[in-house]
């Protein structure tokens, strides 16, 4: 079946400093992914829709500027979290559509911790 | 895409079959249900989908009523590695598009050995 990879799994970062989570499709070519953050206890929250080739768009309270997002390939999305800060401790989600199917399929998730 | 309810916890015993609800009362003809799971601290993982009849494969069983407002997903077997968050979601099932899934609170299912 349809495997979207993303890493790092977990990561740990002093504040101020910026991360890069990748997530790939491994088996398919996904011109669309999706970002989702979960704090504890909650459910899934939308953070942006990312497009192969044009700019992501961003749920409505999500800082453009703050959470980088490049969908260079049909393969490989990213999320860079800049000046990173300890609210934006969080498990964060990619999630990617297959277009031959009603599939999505979703990485595993990044762990980040700043401190 | 139509709102879904569904109870917060529920437990089950190990072996026995675990029915998790969903009502979707304001569900459209051209909407189909969807379920996932998520195992603590992983990415959502598909169970099954439909849109009208009921569907069974390797995982579950998903029974819709008549008249769509409801939904059930069935566990035949409930195992200890199936204790996790499960979420009913509905939207419409299209080959194109790009919107996402979105999430409800889910129903947090305990399995008890």
């Amino acid at each position: 079946g349809a495997v979207v990879s993303q890493h790092p799994s977990r990561v740990i970062c002093k504040s101020g400093t910026s991360v890069k989570i990748e997530c790939r499709s491994l088996d398919f070519q996904a011109t669309t992914m999706f970002w989702y953050r979960q704090f504890p206890k909650q459910s899934l929250m939308l953070m942006a829709t990312s497009n192969e080739g044009s700019k992501a768009t961003y749920e409505q309270g999500v800082e453009k500027d703050k959470f980088l997002i490049n969908h260079a390939s049909l393969t490989l999305s990213t999320l860079t979290v800049t000046s990173a800060h300890p609210e934006d401790s969080s498990f964060y989600i990619c999630s990617a559509r297959q277009v031959t199917n009603y599939g999505y399929t979703f990485g595993s998730g990044t762990r980040l911790t700043v401190v | 895409d139509a709102k879904t309810t569904q109870p917060p916890s529920m437990d089950c015993a190990e072996g026995r079959a675990a029915n998790l609800p969903c009502n979707h009362s304001t569900i459209s003809g051209n909407e189909y249900v969807y379920w996932y799971r998520q195992i603590h601290s992983q990415g959502p993982q598909y169970i099954i989908h439909g849109l009208k009849n009921n569907e069974t494969n390797e995982m579950a069983s998903l029974i819709i009523t008549e008249d769509r407002k409801s939904s059930t997903l069935i566990l035949p077997h409930a195992t200890l590695r199936d204790t996790a968050v499960y979420y009913c979601i509905v939207r419409v099932g299209t080959l194109s598009g790009n919107t996402p899934l979105v999430f409800g609170k889910g129903t947090r299912l305990s399995v008890i050995a």
